[in-house]
């Protein structure tokens, strides 16, 4: 599959479980991003990662870990989380910033978690 | 911080309408503006940019530093316009911040 994948597409999990999300980029990109997207909330930026190095944490709780391997795969690890974490997690890629001007930013389809 | 508003959550026009979906931002700096759009079933994806000056399925959009709007504009609506429509703005090179979203529903 060509783009950005996302696995799961569907996660339904317990406040004690310890699961991941899983992206990969298959775009040649050196940048990759996590957001949430939450019922009536805009989409919220929380990590990104350029050249495997973490490059922004937007004040994001520590049971969100992020994990980024290589610039080709980027994990969220989940521990403890809340109910009110349920929501759609989104992941992107896009160059890596160095062309003077923001880079557009290439979706995957999104995991849908549900904290039970 | 930056901030971007979308006031409509909702935009509904008929087939062969004008189509204007607003957004607006606050920003001190000189900002890099987008529109991305999502259809039913489909991933978000990138409409157009402001900087690129291009007009993509027909959609237009002008950045007026003055007002700190970047209205997305569409002179005759069609139904495969029918989406969710997102402003976003770029800080730097990678962190952006989106709206809350538009739904625009073209009627037949």
């Amino acid at each position: 599959e060509t783009g950005v994948t996302q696995t799961p597409r569907h996660l339904v999990m317990g406040m004690t479980n310890k699961k991941s999300l899983k992206c990969e980029q298959h775009l040649g990109h050196n940048a990759m991003y996590w957001y949430k997207q939450s019922a009536k909330k805009p989409l919220e930026l929380m990590f990104v990662y350029n050249f495997k190095e973490q490059t922004e944490n937007n004040s994001v709780p520590s049971r969100f870990s992020p994990e980024c391997p290589n610039s080709s795969h980027l994990f969220l690890h989940l521990h403890t989380l809340q109910p009110e974490d349920s929501a759609l997690y989104l992941c992107a890629s896009s160059q890596d910033g160095s062309g003077g001007y923001p880079d557009t930013q290439y979706f995957g389809p999104g995991t849908r978690l549900t904290v039970l | 911080a930056q901030r971007v508003t979308q006031p409509e959550k909702l935009l509904s026009v008929f087939k062969g309408a004008p189509v204007e979906l607003k957004c607006n931002y606050s920003y001190s700096g000189s900002p890099e503006l987008f529109w991305y759009v999502q259809y039913s079933r489909q991933r978000l994806q990138l409409l157009l940019r402001h900087i690129s000056r291009e007009s993509i399925k027909g959609f237009t959009a002008d950045l007026n530093k003055g007002e700190t709007s970047f209205h997305l504009k569409k002179p005759f609506a069609q139904e495969e316009d029918s989406a969710m429509y997102y402003c976003a703005l770029s800080v730097g090179y990678q962190k952006v911040t989106f709206g809350t979203g538009t739904k625009l529903q073209v009627i037949p």
